[in-house]
């Protein structure tokens, strides 16, 4: 079946920081890729998403690129802020109709001033 | 509303009791999931609903948990004769159709057993 893996936290940044949390997947065919965010006290938002091999997914300053060949999907950002500081959670969908969302474990990431 | 609501946002009840979930989706959203987040881990499928009907009931672990979604809106997760390891955070998704559409998370309903 599919599943994500996804490195293990707590990353622990300095501002300004440059961030790569690891992403690797295993799915048959084309699932569609994702990244969620948990803020502390908020619910899980989408971040970004990749529907294919080699797009480039990117909102906020972040950017993950669906990596067919190597079937990863790493989030980074080049200047991490304090703000930054949340639970972020890779993810994929299948592809076909109907799929459920299979996400990984999370990796916590702090940024401190 | 705006987003998904689902109430209550806590609920400690007793080990062997009863306990209710009730997720609001947006409005028009005709799917609606259901997931479980223990600490520390990230959310695991429970269940899928197209409409009225139960599309994917894959994930509930055994026969006390049952959700049901009436009338193709509001969705009650029903949990019987809970125990301590049902504790965890049961979240509520829905989204306009299945396929690739963004899926909107509401913020959970704590449940503790004690």
């Amino acid at each position: 079946g599919n599943s994500v893996t996804q490195m293990e936290g707590p990353v622990t940044l300095s501002e300004e920081a440059f961030l790569t949390i690891n992403c690797t997947y295993t799915a048959t065919g084309y699932p569609s890729l994702f990244w969620y965010v948990q803020y502390p006290g908020e619910g899980l938002q989408l971040l970004l998403k990749a529907t294919k091999a080699d797009d480039k997914g990117s909102n906020k300053g972040f950017e993950a690129t669906y990596r067919k060949e190597t079937t990863s999907f790493h989030l980074e950002k080049g200047s991490v802020q304090v703000s930054d500081s949340a639970v972020y959670f890779c993810a994929l969908r299948g592809t076909g109709g109907y799929q459920k969302v299979t996400f990984g474990t999370g990796t916590k990431l702090q940024v401190i001033p | 509303g705006a987003g998904v609501s689902q109430t209550p946002s806590n609920k400690v009840t007793e080990k062997g009791k009863y306990v209710e979930l009730r997720c609001d989706p947006i409005s028009g959203h005709t799917a609606l999931y259901w997931y479980r987040q223990s600490l520390g881990q990230g959310p695991e499928f429970l269940i899928y609903f197209q409409g009225t009907g139960a599309a994917d009931d894959s994930g509930l672990p055994n026969d006390r948990f049952f959700a049901v979604r009436p009338e193709g809106s509001v969705s009650t997760l029903k949990i019987q004769r809970t125990e301590r390891g049902d504790s965890a955070v049961y979240l509520c998704a829905s989204s306009q159709g299945g396929g690739n559409t963004e899926a909107f998370f509401g913020q959970g309903t704590r449940l503790t057993v004690v």
